[in-house]
């Protein structure tokens, strides 16, 4: 099955800065690529996604690019804000299959005022 | 559109006894899903139905889970003779499936089960 892999784990910046939050996949049928971000005690929030007939995706602060040759997704965030804080999942899936998601185990992101 | 809520938000129970967990949908979303997550890893895919009909069904899912969704709006998971590694959040999402791209589920609050 789908094996998602995220890095890093735990990220720290300093406010304004960027952060960058990497994925791998394996399953070459995954098309449709979304991220999720989750504060404390609460469900995933969808903050973008990107399908495979697309390189890049950008939505103000946010941006997601792909490369599906390499089965790479990664999240950019810029102009990081304390309230950026929090943990941040990738996912992949197929909607052949269901469209039931795979995701990485989150990253922590702390932004320091 | 309130998006997907999910009673309770939060249940302590103890070891073998049965829980029920309910979860409603975004009116209209056709797809529900349920996952469970625990601490410090992502949410897992437990199953998923599209309509009334459970399409599939997780490993994890032993025989002690059962979800119904029986008019194709709610869904209820149940789980029997509770287990302490059964203690996780329990998350809804639904989408709406349609011809072409993937579907975008929409996830709910969660259910916190602690079994004691």
């Amino acid at each position: 099955g789908e094996n998602v892999e995220q890095h890093p784990s735990t990220l720290s910046v300093q406010e304004g800065d960027s952060a960058v939050i990497k994925c791998t996949y394996s399953d070459s049928a995954s098309n449709y690529f979304p991220w999720y971000k989750q504060e404390l005690g609460k469900g995933p929030q969808l903050i973008i996604d990107i399908r495979s007939n697309v390189g890049e995706k950008k939505d103000q602060r946010i941006a997601v690019t792909l490369n599906k040759t390499a089965k790479h997704f990664s999240l950019h965030i810029t102009e990081t804000q304390p309230e950026d804080s929090a943990v941040y999942f990738c996912a992949a899936s197929i909607r052949l299959r269901g469209g039931k998601s795979t995701f990485g185990d989150g990253t922590t992101l702390t932004v320091k005022p | 559109d309130t998006g997907v809520s999910q009673n309770p938000r939060h249940k302590i129970t103890k070891r073998g006894q049965n829980v029920t967990f309910r979860c409603d949908p975004i009116s209209e979303h056709n797809r529900l899903y349920w996952y469970r997550q625990t601490l410090g890893q992502g949410p897992e895919f437990l199953t998923y139905f599209q309509n009334e009909a459970q399409l599939e069904k997780s490993r994890l899912l032993s025989d002690r889970f059962s979800a119904e969704r029986p008019k194709g709006s709610f869904s209820t998971l149940e789980i029997q003779r509770t287990e302490q590694g059964d203690s996780a959040m329990y998350l809804c999402a639904s989408s709406l499936s349609s011809g072409g791209s993937t579907d975008t589920q929409y996830f709910g609050p969660g259910t916190r089960l602690t079994v004691l």
